[in-house]
């Protein structure tokens, strides 16, 4: 069953921070985030194991409530370069082989 | 060098006509899948292959049929294809324990 993901869109200024939510009827394994810019393919930006676990690089960080089966994502002061849709993907076993079921997205505008 | 490379990169052909999309990855992952985005930028799973082996079929018609000569190879093969099968494509690869999925740059595939 598909994430939901919130909200469906945002306009932001430069330097506003954005949180996008997913959350999971279902017990998750893991959750992925990937950021796709238009015209390109979806990239990774992070995994989320434990729940509870929380990961950041640069300033995009993520935490993952597996009690919840929700995972958010936080952009602090976002840059031109963060626009784009975000992704998250939920794995609810082991192994990857199974493939990530993915939320329809959260799209991201960020105006100077 | 290119992770994941999908060819071709635009395809477009006529209603009942057989097509085929190649994918490689030079990443040494053992599991590569299929997923297709449509209009709205939803991403669905079709197929997930681990060394070769057919994990995931998604409901997918059968006019679909991926093909993993090797585990580094995952091609897909389209018959009598439909207008409602435009689409864009993307292959992609994982290995577990790893960081994410790697996508290719996708196969826009218009039926006209």
């Amino acid at each position: 069953q598909q994430p939901v993901q919130s909200p469906q869109a945002v306009i932001l200024r430069e330097g506003e921070d954005a949180v996008i939510n997913c959350s999971s009827s279902k017990a998750l394994y893991s959750v992925h985030w990937y950021r796709q810019k238009h015209g390109e393919a979806p990239v990774f930006l992070m995994i989320l194991l434990k729940g509870g676990e929380q990961k950041g690089h640069d300033k995009i960080s993520a935490s993952f409530n597996e009690k919840k089966q929700q995972s958010s994502l936080y952009l602090t002061a976002s840059q031109l370069s963060y626009s784009g849709t975000y992704f998250c993907g939920a794995e609810d076993s082991g192994g990857g082989a199974d493939g990530l079921t993915f939320g329809k997205g959260t799209h991201l505008i960020i105006q100077p | 060098d290119t992770a994941v490379s999908q060819t071709p990169k635009y395809l477009v052909t006529q209603m009942g006509n057989d097509k085929s999309i190649k994918c490689e990855q030079n990443l040494g992952h053992d599991t590569m899948y299929w997923y297709k985005q449509d209009s709205k930028k939803f991403l669905k799973i079709m197929f997930s292959y681990n060394n070769k082996e057919l994990i995931i079929n998604e409901t997918v018609p059968n006019r679909f049929s991926p093909k993993s000569p090797d585990k580094a190879h995952l091609n897909l093969h389209i018959n009598s294809l439909e207008l409602g099968d435009s689409a864009v494509y993307f292959c992609a690869s994982s290995q577990e324990g790893g960081n994410g999925y790697t996508f290719g740059s996708g196969t826009r595939l218009t039926v006209v």
